[in-house]
């Protein structure tokens, strides 16, 4: 699988929008770029994932550029629930096969 | 529906004595994950099943760990010997295959003293 570059840590006010970079220059054509986030002592939570299109949902919203070397989780009204640490994750298929984290974003929401 | 539920949440144990964990995947989901995290760094993938068969291993799971699915449903990681170096957080997770989202448990924290 790709691996993936993200910033250490970000930090964002509460209500406004948190944009998570994730750099993936190897991506392969058949590999999709998965978000999840961790919260302090819980278990990764899934977020969304895409393949080239831009993908919403209830949570947030992945933006995945053109050659899709890079993309941006946007979590559109950051709330001090979303401290979190953030995981791109690049991988093949679209299969339940493993995930391979890195050591994600630290997001921390202030108020 | 729960989710998935891990047991017990916390182990202290010490240097040299054998552990179990059990991990009981949300029901109907056909893949359960293991993985193991320790402070500061993403979780490690360690193996996974699709039903009761264990698919992948990883190099991280040496001669000393050993996990089953005897009946496709719940699925028990026992390391054997434990070391210090075996401090960590071990998280299982399922997933329905076709669908590709992984939900993960709250996790095991083992101590090893």
């Amino acid at each position: 699988d790709a691996k993936t570059t993200q910033p250490p840590s970000m930090d964002c006010a509460e209500g406004r929008a948190a944009n998570l970079p994730c750099n993936h220059s190897t991506i392969s054509g058949n590999e999709y770029v998965y978000w999840y986030r961790q919260i302090h002592s819980q278990g990764p939570q899934y977020i969304i994932h895409g393949l080239k299109n831009n993908e919403t949902n209830e949570m947030a919203s992945l933006i995945i550029t053109e050659d899709r070397k890079s993309s941006t989780l946007i979590l559109p009204h950051a709330t001090l629930r979303d401290t979190a640490v953030y995981y791109c994750i690049v991988r093949v298929g679209n299969a339940g096969n493993m995930l391979t984290f890195g050591g994600g974003t630290r997001l921390m929401v202030k108020p | 529906d729960t989710g998935v539920s891990q047991n017990p949440r916390h182990k202290i144990t010490k240097r040299g004595q054998n552990v179990t964990f059990r991990c009981d995947p949300i029901s109907e989901h056909n893949r359960l994950y293991w993985y193991r995290q320790t402070l500061g760094q993403g979780p490690e993938f360690l193996t996974y099943f699709q039903n009761e068969a264990q698919l992948e291993k990883s190099r991280l799971l040496s001669d000393r760990f050993s996990a089953e699915r005897p009946k496709g449903s719940f699925s028990t990681l026992e390391i054997q010997r434990t070391e210090q170096g075996d401090s960590a957080m071990y998280l299982c997770a399922s997933s329905l295959i076709p669908n590709t989202e992984a939900f993960f448990g709250q996790g095991t924290r083992l101590t090893v003293v």
